[in-house]
């Protein structure tokens, strides 16, 4: 089957540097998306990486390892509205079906001033 | 352009009724996706359609629950009857196909909060 883990929360300082971890476990893999969820707010999409390297996108940072089954999401110059819940998602093929996305449990982020 | 419509925001409703909730995707998005968030099992896909059609419903959690799409622009997801286990917000989410959604994006709903007594 398919199966993520990452981390259920992470604490830092407002103007730090956090980085979320997430590891997989899927066949047909095809690309590692991160989002972004308010407390009753709906997900929002960050980034996706289908290629091992670094992706930017301005604060964010996303990273994927496809040997490892590996990624990560780097948050910069942490604001207070960035406490929120994380979650990576895994976009994978099943035979000749569309592809499929599923999600992690969700790391939540919370920010001390 | 107006993001993906789910209603009913919230539902309250007693154990055994009927409850179906309304989704209308992003015009032009072929992919559709019906996503149940608790806190016990994180967000998982209940199923999804391509063009209208039911691609993968493997993820529903019993007969209780169906889910239809008649056209492109209105898609349905019923319960019945409803049991408390069920509580949980329900998302819509749609995507583009093709060259447009290569990266997979899913452009969620506000989504309905259910809580079955």
């Amino acid at each position: 089957g398919q199966s993520l883990e990452q981390p259920s929360e992470v604490t830092a300082v407002e103007g730090a540097i956090v980085q979320i971890n997430c590891t997989y476990q899927t066949s047909g893999f095809y690309g590692l998306s991160w989002y972004q969820q308010h407390d009753g707010g709906a997900p929002t999409f960050l980034s996706y990486n289908a290629l091992d390297g670094l992706e930017e996108t301005g604060r964010f940072s996303s990273f994927l390892s496809r040997s490892d089954s590996y990624g990560y999401l780097l948050l910069q110059e942490l604001q207070m509205k960035d406490s929120a819940s994380y979650f990576c998602a895994v976009r994978y093929v099943r035979g000749s079906s569309a592809s499929k996305i599923i999600f992690g449990s969700g790391t939540r982020l919370s920010i001390r001033p | 352009d107006a993001g993906v419509i789910q209603s009913p925001r919230h539902e309250v409703t007693e154990m055994g009724q009927e409850v179906t909730l309304r989704c209308k995707p992003i015009s032009g998005h072929d992919y559709l996706f019906w996503y149940r968030q608790t806190m016990m099992r994180g967000l998982e896909l209940l199923i999804y359609f391509n063009n209208n059609v039911p691609i993968d419903d493997s993820g529903m959690p019993e007969d209780r629950f169906s889910a239809k799409m008649p056209n492109a622009s209105f898609s349905t997801l019923k319960i019945q009857p409803s049991e408390p286990r069920d509580s949980a917000v329900y998302f819509c989410a749609s995507r583009p196909g093709g060259a447009s959604g290569i990266t997979g994006e899913l452009f969620f709903g506000e989504g309905s909060r259910l809580t079955v007594l």
